[in-house]
């Protein structure tokens, strides 16, 4: 079983906000990615890392921000939640490039 | 046309019959495929790996077709639990990263 981790698994917080959603992994994986999922409709990449202090935009265009000080931890941010923020957030790991995700179990963001 | 192309169905099919996805991709030096299971509001979970010509897991077989450019899932012998979302994956090799396909909805009723 996969040992990704990500926190807090419901939020529902106000306009304007600043957050931070977290994600740690435990099997040493250099390579980490931020997805986010509306209900019913595909995954779209907003950010990846390839490894400490390495950090990437994905294919969706988001403001929200990541860092990776550490190897186990990609943890995003959002520096004033707007209620177009609201959707799914997961985070996803794997050794290489080419190997399987695993998958956090994912971060449901209601902005209001 | 998209890297990775999936029919959203979704697919109604009754307990207890064979149904196949099949998922197709542009890339024709990609490398790695992969199928997972979506459950409604879950994360992606790896279903199978597909590295060679396919590979089979008790109900499930996995299948690639390098010369057309497809990788398709048959699952035999339907369950109810079987009902999800089913992602394609491929590897692509030029961009160095994964694209998912949009997935292939799978409905069993009893």
């Amino acid at each position: 079983e996969a040992d990704i981790y990500q926190t807090p698994r419901y939020l529902v917080i106000g306009t304007g906000k600043k957050i931070t959603l977290e994600c740690s992994q435990t099997m040493g994986h250099d390579k980490m990615y931020w997805y986010q999922q509306d209900p019913g409709m595909e995954l779209h990449l907003i950010h990846y890392s390839y490894g400490v202090n390495s950090t990437e935009k994905g294919d969706l265009s988001s403001e929200s921000t990541v860092s990776r000080i550490r190897t186990e931890h990609f943890p995003l941010t959002l520096e004033s939640a707007r209620p177009s923020h609201t959707s799914q957030y997961l985070c996803a790991s794997n050794r290489d490039g080419n190997s399987p995700l695993h998958f956090g179990n994912g971060t449901r963001l209601t902005v209001t | 046309r998209k890297e990775v192309e999936q029919d959203p169905g979704p697919f109604n099919v009754p307990e207890g019959a064979t149904v196949a996805f099949n998922c197709t991709y542009s890339n024709s030096a990609s490398q790695s495929f992969f199928w997972y299971r979506q459950d409604c509001r879950k994360e992606p979970k790896l279903l199978m790996s597909v590295y060679s010509s396919g590979n089979e897991d008790g109900r499930f077989t996995a299948q690639l077709n390098r010369a057309s450019q497809y990788i398709s899932l048959l699952i035999r012998d339907s369950k109810l639990s079987d009902s999800a979302t089913y992602l394609c994956v491929v590897w692509n090799t030029g961009f160095q990263k994964l694209v998912f396909g949009t997935g292939t909805r799978l409905l069993v009723s009893p």
